[in-house]
């Protein structure tokens, strides 16, 4: 997975708790992405960063939250505010946030966040 | 819209045999096109990149073409394996001119290959 872990691999949360997801890369990338994936839709944006101590919302910003502290982590806090949480988390990484044809965007294993 | 639709939803074909998969979309302004390969429960790996003026390229058994004008993608693979099971991401960036890619994807195409 292009060294970018993710853990844990499967988190069960109960309603009304907050969960943290943990996604650390050591290709000294400097943009991160947070993707949410749902059975039969696209990936979604939720959340990037194109440099260390600055982040931006996605499509889907909203119950979710971000921190951007060290360059090689990025971890998604999801909150009690997001309405429907279960999903497959994916977080990717890439070498700067430009637009270019080689900013290819590298995928962690992805994190299953199930809410009982 | 930006859209990226892609067809057929599923598809399941034996082992040995050819099958391409495609992929339309209304993604304005173009920058360029992946296509990324899934398995179960596992991170998107990109088999293949091409920008506008690019019209095939292959990877393995994998080979991808793009028509820029129709805005139509097909993925091609060839003489299919069991370790081809998975779901096929057709993935389109688009560069408004500032410093960020959007990207647009599609809802996969699953792919079982059996024996």
């Amino acid at each position: 997975d292009g060294g970018i872990t993710q853990s844990p691999k499967y988190l069960f949360r109960k309603e009304g708790q907050n969960v943290t997801l943990s996604c650390e890369q050591n290709l000294n990338h400097d943009a991160m992405y947070w993707y949410r994936q749902d059975p039969g839709q696209g990936l979604r944006l939720i959340y990037y960063s194109q440099i260390v101590n600055d982040f931006q919302k996605g499509d889907i910003a909203e119950g979710y939250s971000v921190s951007r502290e060290k360059k090689e982590s990025f971890p998604l806090t999801v909150t009690s505010a997001q309405k429907n949480p279960t999903a497959f988390y994916l977080c990717a990484s890439s070498i700067y946030g430009g637009g270019t044809r080689n900013n290819e965007q590298f995928f962690g294993p992805g994190t299953r966040l199930t809410v009982l | 819209k930006n859209q990226v639709e892609q067809s057929p939803q599923s598809l399941i074909i034996l082992e040995g045999k050819n099958c391409t998969l495609q992929c339309n979309y209304t993604v304005s302004p173009f920058s360029n096109l992946r296509w990324y390969k899934q398995d179960t429960g596992r991170g998107p790996v990109s088999l293949t990149i091409m920008t506008f003026s690019e019209n095939t390229k292959s990877n393995g058994r994998y080979t991808a073409t793009l028509d820029a004008d129709t805005k139509q993608s097909s993925l091609h693979i060839t003489a299919s394996q069991l370790s081809d099971s998975a779901s096929y991401i057709c993935v389109v960036s688009s560069n408004y001119g500032g410093a960020t890619n959007k990207l647009i994807f599609g809802t996969g195409t699953l792919l079982a290959v059996q024996p």
